[in-house]
């Protein structure tokens, strides 16, 4: 299994931009889960996901956050629009049970905002 | 409102050496506790976890040790190796089925 793949690895993008970032997770992984990390903030959870269902979203920093996971074997985290502040990177994470010694994680998507 | 702290952001040990990083949490729920580790331009990795019924789990260099009542974690690697250099993240959850709250983090350098 090649692993969650997450892209792009980098995004740059000016202030105002959408931006989306991608998962595939690994095939027969039940949840998915997005993190953001940030000096300050370290790694957060913004959103997971059960069988395809937003499950908690309550680390999703405001409503210009968003994620989909229209199958099982895609989701998106998208931020419109984007703002400096949102320069993190984003890691997107997967398992087959809700345990956290089960999480596969992606190598994340590097984000700057201009 | 944070309910785990790694107070040390880094941390530098010489090759051979013991590591120790800490882990603080305010929440008395958790009771499952693991450590990731996580590479420059990789996601983290699951590295060892404890149970809240013990106070020690060890595996090879890596010892995780607990005390409940201070409500503070302490992964140990002996002895310390380069590659061992990462970010290491403490991660409590309130049982095992939950979603995972890491740590800020703490960036270990190993100096050969």
């Amino acid at each position: 299994d090649a692993g969650v793949i997450q892209s792009p690895r980098h995004e740059v993008t000016e202030m105002g931009q959408e931006v989306t970032l991608r998962c595939k997770p690994i095939s027969g992984h039940d949840y998915l889960f997005w993190y953001r990390q940030t000096m300050m903030r370290g790694l957060e959870l913004l959103i997971y996901f059960n069988n395809n269902v937003p499950i908690d979203d309550s680390g999703m920093p405001e409503d210009r956050f968003s994620a989909k996971m229209p199958n099982a074997s895609f989701s998106t985290l998208k931020i419109q629009p984007s703002e400096p502040r949102d320069s993190a990177v984003y890691f997107c994470a997967s398992s087959p049970l809700l345990g956290a010694n089960v999480l596969t994680f992606g190598a994340g998507s590097r984000l700057t905002v201009l | 409102d944070q309910q785990v702290k790694q107070n040390s952001p880094s941390l530098s040990v010489q090759e051979g050496r013991i590591s120790i990083l800490n882990c603080d949490y305010t929440n008395s729920m958790f009771d499952y506790f693991l450590w990731y580790k996580k590479y420059p331009a990789e996601g983290p990795t699951f590295l060892i976890s404890i149970s809240s019924i013990k106070d020690k789990n060890e595996d090879g260099r890596f010892t995780v040790f607990l005390n409940k009542s201070a409500k503070h974690l302490s992964l140990h690697i002996v002895p310390s190796q380069p590659g061992d250099s990462a970010v290491y993240f403490c991660a409590p959850v309130k049982t095992s089925y939950d979603k995972v709250i890491f740590g800020p983090g703490t960036s270990l350098s190993v100096i050969p």
